[in-house]
């Protein structure tokens, strides 16, 4: 099945030390988001990237970087984290930006 | 400004009972307009969709109808399952880049 795939489904990293979370997908969509979403919370949009042009959120903390390499690949880099990046991260693909979004099933991460 | 507003929750239903989980929104033109689901510890999946007036997105025996008129899309399901607990998320595009835009989501618990 085609599919969007979040590696690892849980990661714990210490405050300050990076760390990279990833997302590959087989739909071949050219839109790839991230969002944070914190516990009873909405997902709030990160960044997205179409095709290779990268859209940075107004108010992303500069912490958050991302990159893709290729249409299937996408990471989310957290240079320094702090304890109130603690969340669940998703991942999501869509054809176009108002076509329905596809998505993965999110890493949680915990900042020690 | 362009919006999204879901009734506040959480609503707990016994087994069978008639689900409606209200959604209005604000915005300019007509919009698509979309109902997520979130399973526990899952990501995201859509749920249904309607992208133009008066349609009526259905799906696992839930629906919606896009009313232009009053700007809702309620979500209803006639009889729930202890299945359907989960948190709901109405969701369009806003603003002047199409994002998507996430209500607050409303947790959902259906008792046997």
């Amino acid at each position: 099945d085609a599919m969007v795939i979040q590696n690892p489904r849980y990661q714990v990293t210490q405050f300050g030390k990076p760390v990279t979370l990833s997302c590959s997908q087989t739909l071949n969509h050219n839109v790839m988001y991230w969002y944070q979403q914190k516990s009873s919370q909405a997902p709030k949009l990160l960044f997205h990237y179409y095709d290779k042009d990268f859209n940075n959120e107004a108010d992303t903390p500069d912490n958050f970087q991302s990159r893709r390499p290729n249409t299937s690949f996408c990471f989310l880099d957290i240079r320094s984290p702090g304890l109130g990046d603690a969340a669940m991260y998703l991942c999501a693909t869509s054809r176009a930006f108002l076509e329905p979004q596809h998505f993965g099933d999110g890493t949680r991460l915990s900042i020690l | 400004g362009d919006s999204v507003t879901q009734m506040e929750g959480p609503v707990t239903l016994s087994e069978e009972a008639f689900l409606t989980i209200n959604c209005t929104y604000t915005a300019t033109g007509y919009p698509s307009l979309f109902w997520y689901v979130q399973y526990p510890g899952e990501g995201l999946q859509l749920l249904l969709k309607a992208t133009k007036a008066d349609d009526k997105g259905s799906n696992k025996g839930f629906e919606a109808t896009y009313r232009k008129e009053t700007t809702s899309f309620h979500l209803e399901k006639g009889s729930v399952q202890v299945s359907d607990s989960a948190v709901y998320f109405c969701a369009l595009p806003l603003g002047a880049n199409s994002k998507l835009t996430f209500g607050k989501g409303i947790t959902l618990s259906v008792r046997p």
